[in-house]
C-alpha cells in the first residue's frame, strides 16, 4: 500500500512545548502534504513539500522530508491549546499522482 | 470555510437502502475527490473525477458509484448499504488534475442502522 503512516498515534503535551509528528510512506512520491482535522470536521491543508525539497516553513510549522528514508516530520513550535487536533500526512504516487493517500493520523492534545 | 459544500450533513438509513451524497466543489475547481473515514481511522481514497471524467480509483466497493456532472458538482451513490458503511464521507476539490492541495468539505455523516 502507498498509504502513509503517522507516528505516534497520540501525543499529549503542555501549551508552549513543541510537538513533533512523523510520517513514513512506502513508494516514491511527487509531493507530501500535511493536513489538520478538528474533531469530526473536514481536513484543512497545512503545508505541501515537493520531493525535491528538504525543508519548508510556514509560521509555527516546520516540515522536513527525507526521500531516502521515505519519511517526513511535522514540527509545531510553541504549541497552543487551539492546536489540539488530528494531523494527517498525505502522499501521492510518482506514477499515479491523482491519488492522495492519507495515514491514520496523530491525535495531538495540547493541555492549557 | 473551504468553499466546498456537501449535503446532507447527516444521513440515517437502514441496511439494504440506497443513498446519494452530493458535493459542490469550490468555484473554478475541476477536480473532485471522495474519501471515506470510519471512526477514528484515516481517510480511505474512493475515487477522483476531473472535469467530468473519472481519473483515479481507490478502494471503492462495487456497491458504490460516483459521477461528476457538467456543472462540476459530484454525487456519490451508495447502495445495498451495510452496517460497516457507516462512516464520514468527505468530498474534496482542487483546481488542477494533480499535485495540488485539496480543499475539504465538512463531510456527510452516514449512519446505517
Amino acid at each position: 500500500s502507498q498509504q502513509g503512516e503517522e507516528d505516534p498515534q497520540a501525543l499529549s503535551i503542555q501549551e508552549g512545548e513543541n510537538a513533533t509528528m512523523n510520517c513514513s510512506y512506502k513508494t516514491s512520491i511527487n509531493n507530501l502534504q500535511w493536513y489538520r482535522q478538528n474533531s469530526g470536521r473536514g481536513l484543512v491543508h497545512l503545508i505541501l513539500i515537493r520531493s525535491n525539497e528538504r525543508e519548508k516553513h510556514s509560521g509555527r510549522l516546520r516540515v522536513t522530508l527525507d526521500t531516502s528514508k521515505k519519511s517526513s516530520s511535522l514540527l509545531i513550535t510553541a504549541s497552543r491549546a487551539a492546536d489540539t487536533a488530528s494531523y494527517f500526512c498525505a502522499t501521492d504516487a510518482i506514477y499515479n499522482f491523482n491519488k492522495f493517500y492519507f495515514g491514520s493520523g496523530t491525535k495531538l492534545n495540547v493541555k492549557p | 470555510d473551504s468553499g466546498v459544500t456537501q449535503t446532507p450533513k447527516h444521513l440515517i438509513t437502514a441496511t439494504g437502502q440506497r443513498v446519494t451524497l452530493r458535493c459542490s466543489p469550490r468555484s473554478g475547481d475541476l477536480s473532485v475527490y471522495w474519501y471515506q473515514q470510519s471512526l477514528d481511522q484515516g481517510l480511505q481514497f474512493l475515487i477522483q473525477y476531473y472535469n467530468g471524467e473519472e481519473r483515479a480509483k481507490g478502494n471503492i466497493l462495487e456497491r458504490f458509484s460516483a459521477q461528476q456532472f457538467p456543472d462540476l458538482h459530484s454525487e456519490l451513490n451508495l447502495s445495498s448499504l451495510e452496517l460497516g458503511d457507516s462512516a464520514l464521507y468527505f468530498c474534496a476539490s482542487s483546481s488542477r488534475d494533480q499535485n495540488e492541495k485539496l480543499f475539504f468539505g465538512s463531510g456527510t455523516q452516514l449512519s446505517v442502522l
